[in-house]
């Protein structure tokens, strides 16, 4: 059983189009939820969600977290082909856990 | 400002071959972290190290060995290589996460791609 669930796994978009990407987690030990885009190479952080209902915003990119329903979303607006990569989710168990666990990530493929 | 980096980049052996990968990081960071990513699988953890002289097994630590040499570096061993272990490799470390909010993300190294044939 995935503890975390991205969805949709691959998306095909034009520039200019916003797209919603979806991550839901296992609530067991949660501590915090990361966002990172990867191209070619090594993931890159793009967020850390905590709290529920906070918004955090980068430019075009947003996420926000919803603990009650266990899930967070990215969006990001007004895409460009420079948004094309993979997009992963990660969360963070409580206590000792220093482990990060990562969803499948979303294939995001943005075409002029 | 190196971050975290690995050795090598790339990497071909054949079965049975033995391989250490080699990490390293100059961020003074406590806890250190070996991934492995699969097409389609996202990344997932073999081994971490919470601080210098410990280790822990992850998700999926079955063939490989690690080694914390000191705070900067954690090796990743495969002692007797096998076909299924290709995969692209990610180092990465992180200060604790105990410690105030205790919630600071991973930095990774750019991987090393490994082929076993």
């Amino acid at each position: 059983e995935d503890k975390v669930v991205q969805s949709p796994l691959s998306l095909v978009v034009h520039e200019g189009d916003t797209v919603t990407l979806n991550c839901s987690y296992e609530v067991t030990n949660f501590r915090s939820l990361l966002w990172y885009k990867q191209e070619k190479k090594a993931p890159t952080f793009l967020f850390m969600l905590t709290s529920s209902g906070i918004e955090k915003k980068s430019g075009r990119l947003s996420s926000i977290l919803d603990k009650k329903e266990l899930f967070s979303i990215l969006n990001i607006t007004a895409t460009q082909t420079g948004d094309s990569a993979i997009y992963l989710c990660a969360r963070i168990g409580g206590g000792s856990n220093y482990k990060l666990t990562f969803g499948k990530g979303t294939l995001l493929t943005v075409n002029p | 400002n190196a971050g975290v980096t690995q050795t090598p980049k790339f990497q071909v052996l054949k079965t049975g071959q033995s391989m250490t990968l080699q990490c390293a990081q100059d961020m003074n960071h406590n806890s250190m972290y070996w991934y492995r990513q699969d097409p389609g699988m996202g990344l997932r953890l073999i081994y971490y190290s919470a601080s210098e002289g410990t280790t822990d097994k992850g998700e999926v630590p079955n063939g490989y060995n690690v080694s914390r040499l000191n705070k900067r570096e954690f090796s990743l061993r495969l002692e007797s290589a096998a076909p299924s272990q290709t995969s692209v490799y990610f180092c990465a470390s992180s200060e604790d996460l105990d410690r105030g909010t205790g919630n600071q993300p991973q930095h990774f190294g750019d991987g090393t791609r490994l082929s076993i044939l």
